[in-house]
């Protein structure tokens, strides 16, 4: 089933965010490879982080992973307009052979 | 650079079959992980199928036994046949590269109505 993640989350510019991504020991808490992509409006979605913490060239150190337990997060620091998307978490799972993903976060700029 | 370029969807009637490409560039999809992940209208990110480097091939279960994943390494793209379409199948297809979907396409809309 999908990894549970807040429909809605919002912050001013140049504030941080946190989007939580929970799941099972049999997903996020078992392995360390939770991904976190972004997609804004009518485009593809976009890596920002995999394997938890890592980040691909290219993308702002303003984003960073981490995981306690069964739950992932992703957070942003200092907000820019441009930050405004939706967020989704993936997690490779004992139960199939694809990955999992969360239902996604819109994130708001205030 | 990495570029992939879906096609091949549009509207079908249920029970339809279609077949999409992703035409891949700047690597080859031999030597690469490659999946298809869909998206329903105002919905979440799904994975479909994947396809190891060796060949091997899983499929969603909702999907499984309709859709079939392949890959043509002198045409460097990857190919999903649809089978047996169902309304629920209505969505956006992309093809992404690696197991971590660094690279995705801009995809390609299937509509599955009558």
């Amino acid at each position: 089933s999908a990894l549970a993640q807040p429909a809605s989350v919002s912050g001013s510019p140049g504030q941080s965010v946190t989007i939580s991504c929970t799941g099972t020991s049999s997903d996020v808490g078992g392995y360390n490879y939770v991904s976190w992509y972004q997609q804004h409006p009518g485009k593809a979605p976009k890596l920002m982080i995999y394997d938890v913490t890592k980040r691909p060239s290219g993308v702002s150190n303003r984003f960073s992973g981490s995981k306690s337990g069964n739950t992932a997060s992703l957070t942003i620091s200092g907000l820019q307009a441009d930050d405004e998307a939706d967020y989704y978490c993936s997690s490779v799972t004992s139960s199939s052979s694809l990955k999992v993903f969360g239902g996604g976060t819109k994130l708001t700029v205030l | 650079e990495v570029q992939l370029v879906e096609s091949g969807g549009g509207l079908i009637q249920p029970g339809g079959s279609l077949r999409l490409s992703c035409a891949v560039s700047g690597i080859s999809i031999g030597g690469n992980f490659m999946s298809w992940v869909r998206q329903a209208p105002g919905k979440g990110l799904e994975y479909v199928s994947i396809m190891y480097t060796g060949g091997t091939t899983y499929y969603a279960d909702s999907v499984e036994g309709r859709f079939t994943i392949s890959r043509d390494n002198s045409q460097n793209t990857l190919y999903l046949q649809m089978n047996g379409l169902r309304a629920d199948d209505t969505a956006i297809y992309y093809c992404a590269r690696g197991p971590n979907a660094d690279s995705w396409g801009q995809g390609t809309l299937v509509t599955v109505s009558s």
